[in-house]
Parts: C-alpha cells; sequence; structure tokens
C-alpha cells in the first residue's frame, strides 16, 4: 500500500508555455501533500505543502504565481509551472502523507526539460 | 533553521561487505527520523525509520543507528547488493516538513 503516482513523467515545453504535473495517492487518502524539487546531484528542495481543500504553503523564495499548487482532493494534488523557462528545468517529485501519520510517501518524479 | 548533513557524499564497498552511511542533525528536539533511498531518476522510497524513545532498529538486511548525544544517525547495510546503488538520504520531519541530508552516492563494486 501507499502508492503515489504522478503523471506525467517527462515533459519537454517550450519557454513561456505552462506545465501541470499530477501527483496522486493511488491507495491511501492523503490530506497532505508536498512538492519538491531536485537539481543533478542535489538533494530533494521542499517547495510547498499542500493541504486538502485549502492554500498551499510556499517556503521561502518559491514564487507561489509561478507554481500553482491545488489539493482540490484527498488524491489529487497538481503543480503548474505558469511561464515556464529553461531555469524551470528539474526534477519534480511529490509526496503524500496520510492523515495523522508521518511518514511521507513519494512519487517517481516529473523530469521537465524547458527548451 | 534545521542543519541535517550526510559525513561522506560518495561510498564505494565491494558486493557482500556491509555498507555505514552515516547521518548528523542540528536539532536535539528531533524526535523521528528516515531513511530514503534514490535511485537514479526515480523518487525516495522509504527504508526505515526511528524514534528517538530507540537506539537501534531493524529491518531487512538494514539496520538504523541513533545516538542521540552527538547527534548522530547511521544506516548499516549488511551484505552489499548491486541494487544498493543509490543515493540514501536521512530525513528529519519536523512537523509538516521534512529536511533532507545532501545524500550519500553508494557504489556497489561487483
Amino acid at each position: 500500500g501507499a502508492v503515489v503516482s504522478q503523471h506525467p513523467s517527462r515533459v519537454i515545453c517550450k519557454s513561456g508555455t505552462s506545465v501541470k504535473i499530477e501527483c496522486r495517492s493511488l491507495d491511501f487518502q492523503a490530506t497532505t501533500m508536498f512538492w519538491y524539487r531536485q537539481f543533478p546531484k542535489q538533494s530533494l528542495m521542499l517547495m510547498a505543502t499542500s493541504n486538502e481543500g485549502s492554500k498551499a504553503t510556499y517556503e521561502q523564495g518559491v514564487e507561489k504565481d509561478k507554481f500553482l499548487i491545488n489539493h482540490a482532493s484527498l488524491t489529487l494534488s497538481t503543480l503548474t509551472v505558469t511561464s515556464a523557462h529553461p531555469e524551470d528545468s528539474s526534477f519534480y517529485i511529490c509526496s503524500a502523507r496520510r492523515g495523522g501519520g508521518e511518514k511521507q510517501y513519494f512519487g517517481p518524479g516529473t523530469r521537465l526539460t524547458v527548451t | 533553521g534545521e542543519s541535517v548533513g550526510l559525513h561522506l557524499p560518495t561510498l564505494s564497498v565491494q558486493e557482500g561487505d556491509n555498507s555505514i552511511i552515516n547521518c548528523a542533525y542540528s536539532n536535539s528536539a528531533s524526535d523521528y527520523f528516515i531513511w530514503y533511498k534514490q535511485e537514479s531518476g526515480k523518487g525516495p522510497q522509504f527504508i526505515i525509520d526511528i524514534r528517538s524513545n530507540m537506539d537501534k532498529r531493524q529491518g531487512q538486511r538494514v539496520t538504523v543507528l541513533l545516538n542521540k548525544t552527538v547527534k548522530h544517525l547511521s544506516l548499516q547495510i549488511a551484505a552489499t547488493q548491486p541494487g544498493d546503488s543509490a543515493v540514501y538520504f536521512c530525513a528529519i520531519p519536523p512537523g509538516n516538513q521534512f529536511y533532507f541530508g545532501t545524500g550519500t552516492s553508494l557504489t556497489v563494486i561487483p
């Protein structure tokens, strides 16, 4: 149990366009989902925390108008990278946490390349 | 903020040997610790966790040791196999957030 999926796994887009990444908890209800960003050979950096039905909490330095997060249901959160630029190219990983739990279950990641 | 780090960025071990991966943290109030494994191009995978009321916890081929006095955490992998090659992170969740260490890249030499 505790499987998290992400879609798409890879996406290439042109500079200036927007990209949406989906994160789903497949076999449990996730009251909280997290979005991370990871550059090559670096650690995961938390971008934002989202609770179902409320606004996401963004980490310092993360532009909330650029990285739109929606957590409309207990099994789905989306991250939209708006007006993407080459510097937004990265590996985006989501995780989900059950209500009351401490463990985070991670998705497989989405590789975004902006050309 | 929380400071989490790993002692060695890379570690190479011979197949069949034991591996030890270390992690240091700064917040003495931390009470829950998790080790994750991340293979190339994939998301982190939960390995084992430990609470601060324990010094040691064993899983299948893995053991986590916690030394609260020196704020040090280690992951031991017995009889390391090629499939263990990955980056290993310790994560410490203060509340909602996870702070990940910089990771140790483990390479298993056949």
